[in-house]
């Protein structure tokens, strides 16, 4: 059963870089992509970006000029960083595997923007 | 970018009932490459339906997507208790993949 699980700080300062880390268990990292979805609170879902593990990425262009996306195949996770933050980026982050739909997610973390 | 407006944004229905939501699109989706996801409060979206009809594995047959195009919808033929949650469709046939803002289904 392929498990998915986000980490990383729950608190962001305001024109900081959020760095999360996905670990993936259960399944191999290769020959898949590896996509990152925000949800703000009370509010929908937006697409940030995906990587296939070969380490070719596409970003939403809303996001582009400040996202990197990554991948570590030998310890089986991918990264997000989100530079120059402000409180329109606290949400909860998910990652998921795929590049279309996705069927496999972690359970999410909440990451606050606030000085 | 494909926008994806989601109709009624809530839907009050009794367990038992028929529940019909709507997702229009404001271009056409590549492929009818559509998904929908059922999320429940503090938990991640659950993958329903994909390529606008097929099912996920495990998901009940109560559950079916339709459309093509522009147009998507997505019917719960009876209400199970369980089935009153948060409803996203979204499309991956172009770059950037978005999502509608949702619909609750709520217990009337």
């Amino acid at each position: 059963q392929v498990q998915l699980q986000e980490s990383g700080p729950g608190l962001a300062k305001p024109s900081e870089t959020l760095s999360l880390t996905c670990t993936v268990s259960g399944g191999s990292i290769n020959s898949n992509y590896w996509s990152w979805i925000r949800q703000p609170p009370g509010k929908g879902l937006e697409w940030i970006g995906y990587i296939y593990y070969s380490g070719s990425t596409d970003y939403n262009p809303s996001l582009k000029s400040r996202v990197t996306i990554s991948v570590d195949t030998s310890n089986s996770q991918s990264s997000l960083k989100l530079s120059s933050v402000t409180a329109a980026d606290t949400a909860v982050y998910y990652c998921t595997r795929g590049s279309g739909w996705y069927f496999y997610w972690g359970q999410g973390t909440l990451v606050t923007v606030s000085s | 970018e494909i926008v994806l407006t989601q109709s009624p944004g809530t839907l009050s229905l009794s367990p038992g009932e028929r529940a019909t939501l709507s997702c229009r699109a404001s271009q056409n989706v590549n492929n009818n490459y559509l998904a929908w996801y059922q999320q429940k409060p503090g938990q991640a979206p659950r993958l329903l339906i994909y390529g606008a009809s097929s099912r996920a594995t495990g998901i009940p047959d109560r559950f079916s997507g339709s459309g093509s195009g522009t147009d998507f919808t997505l019917t719960i033929s009876r209400l199970e208790p369980e089935d009153f949650a948060v409803y996203h469709c979204q499309q991956y046939g172009n770059s950037p993949r978005t999502f509608g803002q949702g619909t609750k289904v709520e217990i009337k």
